[in-house]
């Protein structure tokens, strides 16, 4: 496609449900980033992926917090038995290549809401 | 690890003038420094970019200053318009894993007009 592309765009469920966000980087990027930015905030790093595998996952908040990426493309970023503090707009970035300061392009994120 | 700071928090300037965000960072091993800008609900955009073997870049009324030996680096915007107005993220990588990006926590500009 055209742009990194998120879905779903908004997410309102209750606490301690399963929830699952999904990423389609850019055709043809190999590295994909997952942030979280909270209400006001800067945008904090979750994870990385260089095709399939993730070589930086440091900023996974908890072992709720768990991504994979198939295909070298599509992630979905799973949050398991979400909390309030989970509530934050989710970032999807793809660049052309990881580890060479390609320029990191981000889609419209999936804003999520924890009742 | 790496920690960015970034100044103002917020800033108002008048349109016509001219707006500068400073930001420092912690870690001798970042190379790599772009600047984003977001409007409200709307997704981060790369505006500018500068690599650490470069003290400044200019791309029409945006520039990126860098100072290595004091780790800050500035995004200076002259004769700002109205449609300028929103939040603008530096950051900040190094390529051992990846490029993560440490993100400042944001600057939000206001040209008056």
């Amino acid at each position: 496609g055209a742009g990194v592309s998120q879905s779903p765009s908004n997410k309102v469920t209750e606490k301690g449900k399963d929830v699952e966000l999904r990423c389609d980087p850019i055709s043809g990027h190999t590295a994909l980033y997952w942030y979280r930015q909270s209400l006001g905030q800067g945008l904090e790093f979750l994870i990385y992926f260089q095709g399939n595998s993730a070589p930086d996952k440091s900023g996974l908040p908890s072992d709720r917090f768990s991504a994979e990426r198939t295909g070298g493309s599509v992630s979905t970023l799973t949050i398991q038995r979400t909390q309030q503090e989970d509530s934050a707009v989710y970032l999807c970035a793809s660049s052309l290549i990881g580890g060479r300061h390609q320029p990191q392009h981000f889609g419209d994120g999936t804003r999520l809401s924890i009742l | 690890g790496e920690n960015v700071e970034q100044h103002p928090s917020t800033l108002s300037v008048q349109e016509g003038d001219s707006a500068v965000i400073k930001c420092t960072y912690s870690d001798s091993a970042s190379n790599y420094f772009p600047w984003y800008k977001q409007e409200l609900g709307k997704r981060p955009q790369l505006i500018i970019d500068i690599r650490s073997n470069v003290g400044e870049k200019k791309d029409q009324r945006i520039a990126v200053t860098l100072n290595k030996t004091a780790k800050h680096f500035s995004l200076h915007i002259t004769e700002t318009q109205p449609e300028d107005s929103a939040v603008y993220f530096c950051a900040a990588s190094y390529m051992e894993y990846g490029n993560k990006l440490v993100f400042g926590a944001g600057t939000i500009l206001r040209v008056k007009s």
